[in-house]
């Protein structure tokens, strides 16, 4: 079985700053792993992926994660956040990386953004 | 954009009555998926599909059906709604054609009183 845990629910940051969203996982194989984001009254956007290739992925919106299979983590990172960024992040796990995936997902964090 | 289309995208149904759901697609995606959105939970899989009258059971399957009789529609159906039923529900496709990747609709806001 897979699993996701995202720690804490919500984070605060002021414009400008770093943004780090933690996301670690479980799984008894290699993972896939991904971070979707949700906009308000919206569905989910695909951020970034990891599929067993480069360990630092980079996604849209100036957003990477990396893997670190050392410490089952592939936690979320922007450097300068900005008022756009406010949305809801969710951390997925999936066996395999193919169309026929099914995703784990964490239980989200809420990113807020002060000015 | 993956061409999904979902409806309603807002219901409110009263209990024991039976509510059906419907996700459309129009760009030939192989495989489809219902998600349930609930607030501490994330997102969890309830039934997918890996075809044409080829479905399966996810996590949370109990309390809803579903159906595939033509590639670009799966119907999430549940018989007789309950209070715990009421979430936002996703619809989701993937296949080659996407990039492997899983992409979601909109969502359908069902309340269940």
């Amino acid at each position: 079985a897979q699993s996701v845990t995202q720690l804490g629910s919500h984070v605060s940051v002021s414009e400008g700053a770093l943004v780090l969203l933690r996301c670690n996982y479980s799984s008894s194989v290699p993972p896939y792993l991904f971070w979707y984001v949700q906009y308000p009254n919206q569905g989910l956007q695909l951020l970034l992926k990891y599929t067993s290739a480069a360990t630092l992925v980079k996604g849209i919106n100036g957003f990477e994660a990396e893997f670190k299979k050392s410490e089952t983590s592939f936690h979320l990172t922007k450097p300068s956040a900005h008022m756009s960024d406010a949305a809801e992040y969710f951390c997925a796990v999936s066996d395999r990386g193919g169309a026929n995936s099914k995703l784990t997902f964490g239980k989200g964090i809420t990113l807020s953004v002060r000015p | 954009d993956a061409g999904i289309t979902q409806s309603p995208r807002h219901k409110v149904t009263e209990t024991g009555t039976p509510v059906t759901l419907r996700c459309h697609q129009t760009e030939n995606h192989r495989y489809m998926y219902w998600y349930r959105q609930d607030p501490g939970h994330g997102l969890r899989l309830i039934h997918y599909s890996y075809g044409v009258k080829d479905t399966d059971k996810g996590e949370v399957s109990d309390g809803y059906s579903v159906s595939r009789s033509k590639t670009e529609d799966f119907l999430l159906t549940l018989e007789s709604a309950t209070s715990s039923q009421t979430s936002v529900y996703f619809c989701a496709i993937s296949s080659q054609g996407s990039g492997n990747t899983i992409y979601f609709g909109e969502g359908s806001w069902l309340t269940v009183v």
